[in-house]
């Protein structure tokens, strides 16, 4: 089955450490993104990738990092720069920026 | 920057149609986009409208676009418990990034 996989569902860290949360798509999508979504609010980018080896910046990249060394793989950190990590973080690709996007399950980081 | 607006939360019986409203700001908008997110999961797309055309149907789902006023309206006829979620409206313009509004709560009552 083709889809969008994110691990762990659930994550708990310490305050002041990095954490890394995973994305994997076989869709063979171009693109790739990172949302952040707080309660009662809507999603905000994080970071996109239009393909392999390159990204941008979204609206809220500060105290976050992306690699994208593969087409399958888009992983996020959120360093302890972040001073509120905790919230629920979304994964999606799509064929190419201007097409529909398909989202992952979502991981839901806590911090304490 | 451009901006996605919803009402915040929709009630309704269920059997009855559910309107959810959206409005947007860009012009330049291609693609709009409807999206349902369900407790704890991720978005799961429900359809959507090329910027050229005013109505799309899909079974229960009607889209309607009025491009002059920048309005875009998901109805859903007979609207089951199941269709409790949340509902995001989304457009893509000239910058190639979707824009999501914040979601509107669909709430059905048996």
């Amino acid at each position: 089955d083709g889809g969008i996989t994110q691990s762990p569902k659930y994550l708990f860290r310490k305050e002041g450490q990095n954490v890394t949360l995973s994305c994997e798509q076989n869709l063979n999508h171009d693109a790739m993104y990172w949302y952040r979504q707080d309660p009662g609010q809507g999603l905000r980018l994080i970071y996109y990738s239009q393909i392999v080896n390159d990204f941008q910046k979204g609206d809220i990249a500060e105290g976050y990092s992306v690699s994208r060394e593969k087409k399958e793989s888009f992983p996020l950190t959120v360093t302890s720069a972040q001073k509120n990590p905790t919230a629920f973080y979304l994964c999606a690709s799509s064929i190419g920026l201007e097409n529909e996007q398909y989202f992952g399950p979502g991981t839901r980081l806590t911090v304490t | 920057g451009e901006d996605v607006e919803q009402s915040l939360f929709l009630s309704v019986r269920e059997g009855d149609s559910s309107v959810i409203n959206c409005t947007y700001t860009d012009s330049s908008s291609t693609y709009l986009y409807w999206y349902k997110q369900e407790p704890g999961a991720g978005l799961q797309l429900l359809t959507y409208i090329f910027s050229n055309m005013d109505m799309k149907q899909d079974q229960r789902l009607t889209v309607l676009l009025n491009k002059k006023d920048k309005h875009l309206s998901l109805r859903i006829a007979d609207t089951q418990t199941g269709d409790s979620a949340i509902y995001f409206c989304a457009e893509i313009g000239g910058s190639y990034i979707p824009t999501f509004g914040r979601g509107t709560s669909l709430i059905v009552h048996p």
